[in-house]
């Protein structure tokens, strides 16, 4: 069965500092790779997506970015992290070519940049 | 662009007291519209994908019903372990990507 593996779950890191937050997929191949944010008692904001290694879109201007070093790999990271990146991040994955099962999501990590 | 509003932002329920939750959207052409719930501090959990209007899908207390401009999310004889956010999404034809609401946060008192 597939499994997404998100980590940390919680991270609390000063401003100015850099970010790296890793998510790898298990048990699928080749998959659509999503990176969104989720601002308190807000929705869910698409901050990247991937449909393959080294292929990586942005939705908005940010101070992040995101990489796919493999297949089943996707990173966040930031080299100077603002107060404004606190949220909870959220990684999902998708079979790649469908939207018919919807996104599976991992478990999230809740960043607060002091 | 593709947009979502999903209202109450919301709602309380007495046990058993039945509700739904609605979802407006407009998009250029649509592929799916997705329902999710959410429980705090988590990663939302995939519930239905809806692709026409006059769908419908149903699993266990929830039913989910889609028209050309809506969705709506039905819940019938709630208990308290229904009790979460529950979100909708829609993606485009030829899209990567889906375009979420801000969620329904639902209490389910006991």
């Amino acid at each position: 069965s597939q499994t997404i593996h998100q980590w940390p779950a919680t991270l609390v890191q000063p401003v100015g500092s850099p970010l790296s937050l890793e998510c790898t997929v298990e048990g699928t191949s080749n998959p659509n790779l999503y990176w969104y944010r989720q601002a308190a008692g807000r929705g869910l904001q698409l901050l990247f997506y991937s449909v393959g290694i080294g292929q990586i879109s942005s939705e908005v201007p940010q101070n992040l970015s995101a990489s796919r070093p493999q297949d089943r790999q996707f990173i966040l990271s930031s080299k100077k992290l603002l107060l404004s990146d606190s949220g909870f991040y959220l990684c999902a994955w998708s079979v790649r070519g469908t939207g018919r099962y919807g996104y599976t999501f991992g478990s999230g990590t809740r960043l607060t940049v002091v | 662009e593709d947009q979502v509003t999903q209202s109450p932002e919301a709602l309380r329920l007495q046990e058993g007291e039945s509700s739904s939750l609605n979802c407006s959207y407009t998009v250029s052409g649509l592929r799916g519209l997705f329902w999710y719930r959410q429980d705090p501090g988590k990663g939302p959990e995939f519930l239905f994908t809806l692709y026409s209007a006059g769908e419908e899908k149903e699993k266990e207390r929830l039913k989910a019903t889609l028209t050309k401009k809506e969705s709506f999310l039905h819940i019938t004889a709630p208990k308290p372990e229904d009790s979460a956010t529950y979100l909708c999404a829609v993606q485009a034809l030829g899209g990567n990507d889906m375009r979420f609401g801000a969620g329904t946060r639902l209490t389910v008192k006991p």
